[in-house]
C-alpha cells in the first residue's frame, strides 16, 4: 500500500528559532499533499494544500510567512515553522494520495510530527 | 467550503454492543467520505470509506451508511472489542480535493 514517511517525529526546539518538517512519498509520487495540524484532543485542522512545482494554498487563518512549503518533487514536501513560538507546539501530520479520478481516493498519513517550542 | 459536524464527541459502550457514529457534510458535491481511526499519539489509519455512487458498504464488523439528499453519513461497528477503543474521525472531500474532518468520536468499549 502507499507510505508516507514524515521525519523527524519528534522535535524540541527554543523559542524563536526554525524547525522543518519532511515529508515523503515513498511508492509513489503525488502532485499534492496535504499539511495538517492537531492540538490535544481536537481535529485535524488543512493548514495547506502543497503543489508540486507552484505555490502552497493556505487555509484561512494560517500564515504563509511563518509555515513556509515547498513542494520541490513528485515525492517530497516540506513544512518549516519558522520563528516558532509556544503557541505552535502541536503534532503536525502530512498526507498524499495515491489514486486520482472523479470518485475520491482515501489519504494516506505520515506518522506525525510533535513540535514542543519551549 | 465544506463542513463536517461529527456526533457524538464521547461514545461509551459494553464489550460486544454496537457502536453508531454520525455525521453530516454541508458540500451537496462532496462525493467521498472516508472513517479513520486513530490511536494515541498514532496518525489516522483508513478503515472503511464510501463513495457517492453508494449507498452502503460492509466489511466484517464495521458497516458505512450514505445518505446523500440528508447529506449525513454513519460509521456502524458491531460486536464491539476493547481494541476498538480510540478515536474515530469522518471526513469529506469533493474528488480529489482537499478532505475536510469531523470533531472526532472518542469511543471506549468497557470489557
Amino acid at each position: 500500500g502507499a507510505v508516507v514517511s514524515q521525519h523527524p517525529s519528534r522535535v524540541i526546539c527554543k523559542s524563536g528559532t526554525s524547525v522543518k518538517i519532511e515529508c515523503r512519498s515513498l511508492d509513489f509520487q503525488a502532485t499534492t499533499m496535504f499539511w495538517y495540524r492537531q492540538f490535544p484532543k481536537q481535529s485535524l485542522m488543512l493548514m495547506a494544500t502543497s503543489n508540486e512545482g507552484s505555490k502552497a494554498t493556505y487555509e484561512q487563518g494560517v500564515e504563509k510567512d511563518k509555515f513556509l512549503i515547498n513542494h520541490a518533487s513528485l515525492t517530497l514536501s516540506t513544512l518549516t515553522v519558522t520563528s516558532a513560538h509556544p503557541e505552535d507546539s502541536s503534532f503536525y501530520i502530512c498526507s498524499a494520495r495515491d489514486g486520482v479520478g472523479d470518485r475520491g481516493s482515501p489519504l494516506h498519513f505520515g506518522n506525525g510530527t510533535r513540535l514542543t517550542v519551549t | 467550503g465544506e463542513n463536517v459536524e461529527q456526533h457524538p464527541s464521547t461514545l461509551s459502550v459494553q464489550e460486544g454492543d454496537s457502536a453508531v457514529i454520525k455525521c453530516t457534510y454541508s458540500d451537496s458535491a462532496s462525493n467521498y467520505f472516508p472513517w479513520y481511526k486513530q490511536e494515541l499519539g498514532k496518525r489516522p489509519q483508513l478503515i472503511i470509506d464510501i463513495r457517492s455512487n453508494v449507498g452502503e458498504k460492509k466489511d466484517q464488523r464495521i458497516a458505512v451508511t450514505l445518505n446523500k439528499t440528508a447529506k449525513h453519513f454513519s460509521l456502524h461497528i458491531t460486536e464491539t472489542q476493547p481494541e476498538d477503543s480510540a478515536v474515530y474521525f469522518c471526513a469529506a472531500s469533493r474528488r480529489n480535493n482537499d478532505m475536510r474532518f469531523g470533531a472526532g468520536t472518542r469511543l471506549t468499549v468497557k470489557p
